[in-house]
């Protein structure tokens, strides 16, 4: 069945470094994949999206590349902020409704002053 | 747009009190999401409607747990009777055609 892995948390990182959360997926198909930001307190958010292969998602400084041939959708940062501590979720759908959103378990992240 | 909108943002109870969730979906979009996140068990789809019709409610835990969607602007999920083992926060989601999913600011429940 369709499945999505993430790695597992939390990860804890110092202001300035660079970030990497994997995220692997089991599908038919061609899926749209997603990462999802949930800041403490309150709902998912959309962080950044892609629809098909080597598509590119960016957004705030964070990207991500849909991988085909490698089955990932890893989100890298730069340089992470204070701000950006929160719970990070990958996530993949079925196109036109072809079959439910499936959520991975999470990656939390801290970053230190 | 308000997004979607979630009530009561907190609700605490006693056990074999009927709890209602309600949720307002962003118009225009056809999927509802009813979803519960607890520490232990991370975020669980329990249901999803499409179109006002429910599609899958196989994360239902059980049957004390029940959900409608009378028309496209409002769904409800009711919990009777209430356990301590339901205490979470409970999310509704809508999206188009299950594309980019918009979550409301939770309802977090609390059964004593």
């Amino acid at each position: 069945g369709n499945s999505v892995t993430q790695m597992e948390g939390p990860v804890t990182l110092s202001e300035e470094a660079f970030l990497t959360i994997n995220c692997t997926y089991t599908a038919t198909g061609y899926p749209s994949l997603f990462w999802y930001v949930q800041y403490p307190g309150e709902g998912l958010q959309l962080l950044l999206k892609a629809t098909k292969a080597d598509d590119k998602g960016s957004n705030k400084g964070f990207e991500a590349t849909y991988r085909k041939e490698t089955t990932s959708f890893h989100l890298e940062k730069g340089s992470v902020q204070v701000s950006d501590s929160a719970v990070y979720f990958c996530a993949l759908s079925g196109t036109g409704g072809g079959f439910k959103t499936i959520f991975g378990a999470g990656t939390r992240l801290f970053v230190k002053a | 747009d308000a997004g979607v909108i979630q009530s009561p943002r907190h609700e605490v109870t006693e056990m074999g009190q009927e709890v209602t969730l309600r949720c307002k979906p962003i118009s225009g979009h056809d999927y509802l999401f009813w979803y519960r996140q607890t520490m232990m068990r991370g975020l669980e789809l329990l249901i999803y409607f499409n179109n006002n019709v429910p599609i899958d409610d196989s994360g239902m835990p059980e049957d004390r747990f029940s959900a409608k969607m009378p028309n496209a602007s409002f769904s409800t999920l009711k919990i009777q009777p209430s356990e301590p083992r339901d205490s979470a926060v409970y999310f509704c989601a809508s999206s188009w055609r299950q594309e980019t999913q918009y979550f409301g600011p939770g309802t977090r429940l609390l059964v004593l």
